[in-house]
C-alpha cells in the first residue's frame, strides 16, 4: 500500500469552528490532493498541489484552504466549518498529474 | 452533460459470471483512464489504468477503451462475492491536470 496517513480518522466538530485535516506522505510523489466524497455526488477535488508552495483549486474549493510547506505534507482548512462540510474526506497521491492517484484510509468529518 | 457518467446500478451478476462496467467521458482529449474499487467504508482502490485504444487485461480485470467513441469499460471475469463494491471509472481530461470521477456503478455478485 502507498505511504499515505490521514488525521484524524474521524472528527465529530461544531459550526463555526476551525478544522484543519492532515495528510501525510512517504513516497515523495511531487502531486498531492483533497477529496470529498458525498452520496449521489462521488468524489469531488476540493484542492491539489503540485509542488511545495504550489497549489491550486479543484471543483469545490470555497469555505477550504490548504497548505503545504513540505513535499510530505498537505493540510486541508476549513476556517469555519459548516454542516454543508459534513462528509468524507480523501487525501491521494501520485507522481505526476497524469499518473495512477493512491488514496489514503479517509476522514470522516461531522459538523454538527 | 456530466463529463464521466456511469450507471449507478446495482448491476447484479451470478458467481462465476462476466460483470461488464461501462463508462462514457465527453472530454475527447482525455488521455488516460482508470478504474478503481472501493468497498463500502473504505478509500478507493486503483485496479486498472489504460492509455491506449484497445484492451489491456490484468488477471480477471480487462480494461477496454475506444475513443473515437469516447467509451471505457471493465469486464471482471469469472466473478466472485468478494468482487462486490462500487467501481468508479476515472479520467484525466485534455488539460492533464486533474483527474474526474465518474459516481460509480455498485456491482453485486451473488453465490
Amino acid at each position: 500500500d502507498a505511504g499515505i496517513t490521514q488525521s484524524p480518522r474521524h472528527k465529530v466538530t461544531e459550526t463555526g469552528t476551525p478544522v484543519t485535516l492532515r495528510c501525510h506522505q512517504t513516497e515523495n510523489h511531487r502531486y498531492m490532493y483533497w477529496y470529498r466524497q458525498d452520496p449521489g455526488h462521488g468524489l469531488r477535488l476540493i484542492h491539489y498541489s503540485y509542488g511545495v508552495k504550489d497549489t491550486d483549486k479543484g471543483e469545490v474549493s470555497d469555505g477550504y484552504s490548504v497548505s503545504r510547506s513540505k513535499t510530505e505534507d498537505f493540510l486541508l482548512t476549513l476556517e469555519s466549518a459548516t454542516s454543508s462540510q459534513t462528509s468524507v474526506y480523501f487525501c491521494a497521491i501520485s507522481e505526476s498529474g497524469d499518473q495512477p492517484q493512491h488514496f489514503g484510509d479517509g476522514t470522516r468529518l461531522s459538523i454538527l | 452533460q456530466k463529463e464521466v457518467e456511469q450507471n449507478s446500478g446495482p448491476l447484479s451478476v451470478p458467481e462465476g459470471a462476466i460483470a461488464s462496467l461501462n463508462c462514457t467521458y465527453s472530454d475527447r482529449g482525455s488521455q488516460s483512464f482508470f478504474w478503481y474499487r472501493q468497498y463500502s467504508g473504505k478509500s478507493p482502490e486503483l485496479i486498472m489504468f489504460i492509455y491506449s485504444n484497445g484492451d489491456k487485461e490484468d488477471g480477471r480485470f480487462t480494461a477496454q477503451l475506444n475513443k473515437a467513441s469516447q467509451y471505457v469499460s471493465l469486464l471482471i471475469r469469472d466473478s466472485q462475492p468478494s468482487d462486490s463494491a462500487t467501481y468508479l471509472c476515472a479520467v484525466i481530461g485534455y488539460l492533464r491536470d486533474k483527474l474526474i470521477f465518474g459516481t460509480g456503478t455498485r456491482l453485486q455478485v451473488f453465490p
